[in-house]
C-alpha cells in the first residue's frame, strides 16, 4: 500500500480535462510544499510536470497545472492530446522518520 | 544538456552484492543533492536514498537500511549505491535523479536516468 493515495486509472477524449488526486496526510502532502508530480512513459526515464504544488519546470506544457487542499494535492491536464498517455505519479516530503519521500501509486492515464 | 546515465546492473544471486554507477554531466554537480528511485517489476515508485551536496547521506527507505549505502564522488561527477544482502524483493529498475533545488533540497527530481535493471534471482 502507498503512502500517498491516487486512483488507480482516469481517462478523458482528447481536447478535454482531467484531474488527478493525490491524497496523504498532515504529515506529508498537508505539512510541506513539497509536492512534484511525474509524468512517466514506460520504458522511458520519468519527467517533472510540477514541483512544490503548482511550479511548472521549463519545457512543460501549461496545460498541466498543480494544486494542493489541506491533506489532497491535485493534477490537472487540460486540452488532453493523446500523447499525454502514461503513468502518472505524486510524491510529497514526508516529517516521518524514513522514508523522506512518499510516492502515490501511480494512475494510468489513457486517452481515449 | 543535464545528463544522468546509470549503470552496474544485471543479474546477481540472493545474498550478492552489486553497485550501481550514476554519471552526471551538463551541470554543476557538486551543487545538488542526488537521489536513488526504484520501480519493480509493475509496481509503483519507490524512493530508496538521497544524499546532500558534499556527500552526507539523508537517509534510507527501511525496505533497504543496513544493506544499501549511497555515496558520491564530485571530483568524479559520480553518484553510487552499494547494494549488499540482495534480496529477490530488491529486483526493480533503479533510476538516479538530481534534485530541482541548488540553494536547498525541494525534493523534486529532475531530470532522471534512463535507469538500470537489477535481477535479484538464484
Amino acid at each position: 500500500q502507498s503512502a500517498l493515495t491516487q486512483p488507480a486509472s482516469v481517462s478523458g477524449s482528447p481536447g478535454q480535462s482531467i484531474t488527478i488526486s493525490c491524497i496523504g496526510t498532515s504529515s506529508d502532502v498537508g505539512g510541506y510544499d513539497y509536492v512534484s508530480w511525474y509524468q512517466h512513459h514506460p520504458g522511458k526515464a520519468p519527467k517533472l510536470m510540477i514541483y512544490e504544488v503548482s511550479n511548472r519546470p521549463s519545457g512543460v506544457s501549461n496545460r498541466f497545472s498543480g494544486s494542493k487542499s489541506g491533506n489532497t494535492a491535485s493534477l490537472n491536464i487540460s486540452g488532453l492530446q493523446a500523447e499525454d498517455e502514461a503513468d502518472y505519479y505524486c510524491s510529497s516530503y514526508t516529517s516521518s522518520s524514513t522514508p523522506f519521500v512518499v510516492f502515490g501509486g501511480g494512475t494510468k492515464l489513457t486517452v481515449l | 544538456e543535464v545528463q544522468l546515465v546509470e549503470s552496474g546492473g544485471g543479474l546477481v544471486q540472493p545474498g550478492r552484492s552489486l553497485r550501481l554507477s550514476c554519471a552526471a554531466s551538463g551541470f554543476t554537480f557538486d551543487d545538488y543533492a542526488m537521489h536513488w528511485v526504484r520501480q519493480a517489476p509493475g509496481k509503483g515508485l519507490e524512493w530508496v536514498s538521497s544524499i546532500n551536496y558534499i556527500g552526507g547521506s539523508l537517509g534510507y527507505a527501511d525496505s533497504v537500511k543496513g544493506r544499501f549505502t549511497i555515496s558520491r564522488d564530485n571530483a568524479k561527477n559520480s553518484l553510487y549505491l552499494q547494494m549488499n544482502s540482495l534480496r529477490p524483493e530488491d529486483t526493480a529498475f533503479y533510476y538516479c535523479a538530481k534534485d530541482r533545488g541548488r540553494a536547498a533540497i525541494v525534493w523534486a527530481f529532475d531530470p532522471w536516468g534512463q535507469g538500470t535493471l537489477v535481477t535479484v534471482s538464484s
